[in-house]
This record gives C-alpha cells, structure tokens and sequence, in this order.
C-alpha cells in the first residue's frame, strides 16, 4: 500500500551544525508535505510545509526540499540547537485533503 | 485564544471499560481529526468531523470505536470494551477550514490523551 517511510531512525549532531531529515513516499498522488517536531509528551508541531509544484522552501533556519523524480523529501535544520532534540514526522496528503499519512519518525539528538 | 485543548491527558482504563476523551477545537475551528500513535510509530488518521457530522472515518476500526462532535461542546473519541492493544496516544487536531481550504490554513494538534489499558 502507499506509505511515507523515513531513512534513518536516529541521527545524532553536534550543536550549531546542520542537519538533515530524510523522507520518502510512495504515493506519486501526494501533492502536500509537511514536516512536524514532536517533542516527549506533546503533540506535533508544524514546522514547514511544501506543495508539490514547489521543489524548495524556506523557513527560519529550516529548508525543506522536494524531489519528485524519486519520491524524496528532507528536512534541512541550520545551525541545530538543543532544543532542536526531538522526533521530526513527515506527513503528505493528496488533493488538499484533510487526512494526513505519517512516516515512522527519526529522532533528532543534539550533542554538547 | 487557547489550542487545541485534550482531556484528560492520561487515562488508565481495565480491560472491558469504557473511555472517552475529549477534544476541544480552537476557537474559530469547525473541523476536527483524531489520530492514534502508538510507541515509536507515526499517527494513524482515524477520523475526520464537521459539527454533528462524520466526513471521514476510513481510519476507525469498525468495532468498538465511534466518534461524534455535537452542535454543542467537544468532539468525544469513545473506545467500548477497551483491550491492550488499544493503549497509545490519541492526538486531536482542528482547523478552520475543511476540504475547500488550504491544508496549512491552521490544521493543530492537541497534547493529545495517553490512554493505557491494564
């Protein structure tokens, strides 16, 4: 079935370098992508989204990155502090619908 | 204007009870989700409400569970006769437009209500 899966279930970085968050789908359908930060005991929290007829998009030192050729999605996390820790989700939905499917999740963990 | 706002946060309910858990959408918002994550997983669509209105359940198992948002107060998730395998974390989120609106348009999330059956 169609699914959103995530590459690395960890990644680990020193504080101030960037990180990047891998994410990929199945479904070629998928027109809107979202990433969210999910710190212990909370619920998500949007970071950035992108639309499928954008291939990059710009956040306050977040940069998401769309390649539809291969069904991949990143997150891209500048200068990463330690209250960057926490597990990033990407989510699409097709047609501006109101359901999202999520990926499994990668924890983010910044070193001192 | 306060979030989306979830209770209890945690629920213990015996295997063969009943929970409800509650979600109040922000102010504003008419459009309710329910989601389910388990440990170490994603969240799983369940539902999609309007008031008094069910659009989207394909995500609801089809026993035990039901869900509703009446004209009046908070959307209700209930879960009869609970077993094990119904423990995790059940997030709401809201959003002031439904399907003719942009997704980014508001769509939060709750804190969410960890239910565990023991």
């Amino acid at each position: 079935g169609e699914s959103v899966g995530l590459h690395l279930p960890t990644l680990s970085v020193q504080e101030g370098d960037n990180s990047i968050i891998n994410c990929a789908y199945s479904n070629s359908a998928s027109d809107y992508f979202i990433w969210y930060k999910q710190e212990s005991g909370k619920g998500p929290q949007f970071i950035i989204d992108i639309r499928s007829n954008m291939d990059k998009r710009q956040g306050q030192r977040v940069t998401v990155l769309l390649n539809k050729t291969v069904k991949h999605l990143s997150l891209q996390i500048a200068a990463t502090q330690p209250g960057d820790s926490a597990v990033y989700f990407c989510a699409e939905s097709t047609g501006g619908g109101n359901k999202l499917t999520f990926g499994t999740g990668t924890q983010l963990k910044v070193e001192l | 204007n306060a979030g989306v706002m979830q209770n209890p946060r945690h629920l213990v309910r015996r295997r063969g009870q009943e929970a409800r858990l509650r979600c109040s959408p922000m102010k504003g918002h008419s459009h309710v989700y329910w989601y389910r994550q388990l440990p170490e997983e994603g969240l799983k669509f369940m539902v999609y409400l309007q008031k008094e209105n069910i659009i989207d359940e394909s995500g609801m198992p089809k026993e035990r569970f039901s869900a509703e948002f009446p004209k009046e107060g908070p959307s209700i998730l209930r879960i009869q006769q609970v077993v094990r395998g119904d423990s995790a974390a059940y997030f709401c989120a809201s959003s002031p437009l439904g399907i003719q609106g942009p997704l980014t348009y508001g769509y939060t999330f709750g804190s969410g209500t960890r239910l565990t059956v023991v």
